[in-house]
């Protein structure tokens, strides 16, 4: 079965430090991969995505992610984080060939501390 | 550009009540998508509108209802309610095969 996979449900990282989300798709073709992010009471904003070429690819907020075909992932990483990140991270997934139809992930919220 | 926007932001029904929830899109968008987001959960693929019918569905009752309108903008439906629907609404717009999606702030709907 079709399926996005975000195993860290929540984590909580210090101000300054590095942090990188994990996700994990299952589909028999590579599909579209985004990542979103959520803030308390609010709609999704987009960070990045992928649909083809570089495997890293940079996107708002200093936010990076990168591709792994073999793995059949996309994790996120920013190299420090700010106050301001705390929210909750969407991984994404769209089939090609059916546009528009994203599949989420269940999310994985994120502290930062001081 | 305003983005796009959904109305109301708030509301509460009475279980077995009809809702209409509203959507208009990002300017320059034709595609409309509606999601749903229970509690603690990732956003769910109710369907999508283009060119005023519904191309892609997911797995939601016939409960749920959608239209769009010559002017791209949307409305969702939802007959009969129960408890369980209560949620965040979602809508997204798009254009064409660009799977960009851009989303509206919600609409909480509370079930009572």
């Amino acid at each position: 079965a079709q399926s996005v996979t975000q195993p860290d449900i929540h984590i909580t990282v210090s101000e300054g430090a590095s942090l990188e989300l994990r996700c994990n798709y299952s589909y028999g073709a590579t599909p579209y991969l985004f990542w979103y992010v959520q803030s308390p009471g609010q709609g999704l904003q987009l960070l990045l995505k992928y649909f083809s070429g570089d495997t890293l690819v940079q996107g708002i907020k200093g936010f990076e992610a990168e591709f792994k075909r073999s793995q059949s992932s996309f994790n996120l990483r920013k190299p420090s984080v700010h106050w301001s990140d705390a929210a909750e991270y969407f991984c994404a997934v769209a089939l090609t060939d059916s546009w528009g139809k994203l599949q989420f992930g269940a999310g994985t919220q994120v502290v930062v501390t001081p | 550009d305003a983005g796009v926007t959904q109305s109301p932001t708030h509301l509460i029904k009475t279980r077995g009540q009809q809702v209409t929830l509203r959507c208009s899109p990002k300017s320059g968008h034709d595609t409309v998508s509606w999601y749903q987001q229970a509690l603690g959960q990732g956003p769910q693929f109710i369907f999508q509108y283009y060119e005023e019918e519904e191309r892609q569905r997911g797995n939601f009752p016939d409960r749920f209802s959608g239209h769009q309108f010559p002017n791209y903008s949307s409305e969702l439906n939802v007959n009969a309610l129960l408890l369980g629907d209560s949620a965040l609404y979602l809508c997204a717009s798009s254009f064409g095969r660009n799977t960009e999606a851009f989303f509206g702030q919600g609409t909480r709907l509370t079930v009572v």
